[in-house]
């Protein structure tokens, strides 16, 4: 079963034109949800932890918020340079849980940004 | 600081090769991990490891083994190729999953079976 679901699963902006990345999670008892951004051939990078709803996060251009059921990334006058894959995850227990939790990542949405 | 360090970058098997994807780390981590990325699906976990000497199954484990030996290291080991495995590898290592700390990824590893 599906515990992180992204939507869309690509968006085209234009050079300035804001929008959001959606980011819906099933897991019960959040301990934390993850951002990170992909570049074409290279492993993903930590962008965000949110811990709880109501929470927000910046980072340049880029803001993160969570809600009970839901995060959004937000991306305000967004650059060519902002164009990536931006995945979403969730920690969730290890089959053994002793060893701690995994991070259970959706699909991405895969961010295109043309001048 | 090197990081999370992959190789090969690119690999092309024939079914039934056998082949290891090398994993090494320079942040002293305690905890690293195997994840595949298949195109359109999100990252699934292979298997991860809490320390030297300890190993355990993720979410996709078949057909794939590990070891620990070091700190450092990680290497994945794919038995008897298939075209199932093909996909891009990616090792990540943290200090400690408990404390929700961010994983620190390699560039990957890109491999086909034909």
């Amino acid at each position: 079963e599906d515990q992180v679901t992204q939507s869309p699963e690509a968006l085209r902006l234009q050079e300035g034109e804001s929008s959001s990345l959606n980011c819906s999670y099933t897991v019960s008892g959040l301990r934390g949800l993850f951002w990170y951004r992909q570049d074409p051939g290279k492993g993903p990078e930590f962008l965000f932890t949110l811990y709880s709803a109501g929470e927000e996060k910046e980072k340049e251009r880029l803001k993160a918020t969570l809600t009970k059921k839901e995060s959004f990334l937000h991306i305000t006058a967004p650059k060519p340079e902002d164009s990536a894959t931006y995945l979403c995850a969730v920690q969730a227990p290890y089959l053994n849980s002793n060893s701690g939790y995994a991070l259970n990542f959706g699909k991405g949405t895969s961010l295109l940004v043309t001048p | 600081n090197a990081g999370v360090t992959q190789t090969p970058k690119f690999r092309i098997l024939k079914i039934g090769q056998s082949m290891t994807l090398q994993c090494t780390q320079d942040m002293n981590h305690n905890y690293m991990y195997w994840y595949r990325q298949d195109p359109g699906m999100g990252l699934k976990l292979i298997y991860y490891s809490v320390g030297a000497g300890i190993t355990d199954k993720g979410e996709v484990p078949n057909g794939y083994n590990v070891s620990r030996s070091t700190t450092e290291d990680f290497p994945l080991r794919l038995e008897l190729a298939a075209p199932s495995q093909t996909s891009v590898y990616f090792c990540a290592s943290s200090y400690s999953p408990f404390t929700n700390e961010k994983l620190f990824f390699g560039s990957g590893t890109q491999l086909s079976v034909l």
